[in-house]
């Protein structure tokens, strides 16, 4: 079974700032792809980035990157940059590639930028 | 482009009412899912499918029930709505569990149903 693990529930940044999301995961499975989505307050879900356990280089999209460190088993989220509408809730998600796989979701970090 | 579409988008049910929420997804996606979202808990799977005629329960599947008779189409049965059943439910699809080179595995989701039972 997999098991993800979002130890901040919320965040602060000021604008133009950036700011690290922390996400740990827990997996016995080889292969696996590591997510995160975005959730604004209109509740849909936004995916940002993706991460494949075998990529030699961290992922980066825009102003998103994923600090992914496989031995530590992280993948943390960096936004850069930190815009008023990044406001939302974010969460980090992982399916291995084994067999019918689903996608685990952690229980989310709040990020609130202020002005 | 529809992608995936979920209705109702808001539904009050009284205790022991039963109802369907439908999902429907224009990309071709053999794979799909239901997930629930309550409150400080992130999403859990619900159930979900590898092709039509093909279900399998996730994590939260006690008083709820599925079909799939067609590629597109995956809705999603309540029996017998309970107050623990109130929450926000989301349909999602992807290609396949598998990654590729053109394919993440990424989920694609629809804009959530909010449930109240009552």
């Amino acid at each position: 079974a997999q098991k993800i693990t979002q130890t901040q529930p919320g965040m602060f940044v000021q604008e133009k700032e950036a700011v690290t999301l922390d996400c740990t995961y827990d997996t016995s499975d080889p292969s696996y792809g590591l997510f995160w989505y975005k959730q604004p307050s209109s509740g849909e879900m936004i995916f940002l980035i993706y991460q494949g356990s075998y990529d030699q280089q961290n992922a980066t999209e825009g102003r998103y990157s994923l600090n992914f460190q496989k031995a530590r088993k992280s993948a943390n989220l960096v936004i850069s940059a930190s815009q008023l509408g990044d406001s939302a809730m974010y969460f980090c998600a992982m399916r291995p590639f084994t067999g019918y796989s689903t996608l685990t979701f952690g229980k989310g970090t709040m990020l609130l930028v202020s002005p | 482009n529809a992608g995936v579409t979920q209705t109702p988008k808001f539904r009050i049910l009284k205790i022991g009412q039963s109802m369907t929420l439908q999902c429907a997804q224009d990309m071709n996606h053999n794979y799909m899912y239901w997930y629930r979202q309550d409150p400080g808990m992130g999403l859990k799977l619900i159930y979900y499918s590898v092709g039509a005629g093909i279900t399998d329960k996730g994590e939260v599947p006690n008083g709820y029930n599925v079909s799939r008779s067609t590629t597109e189409d995956f809705p999603l049965r309540l029996e017998l709505a309970a107050p623990s059943q109130t929450s926000v439910y989301f349909c999602a699809s992807s290609y396949s569990g598998l990654a590729g080179p053109r394919n993440t595995g990424e989920l694609f989701f629809g804009e959530g149903s909010r449930l109240t039972v009552l």
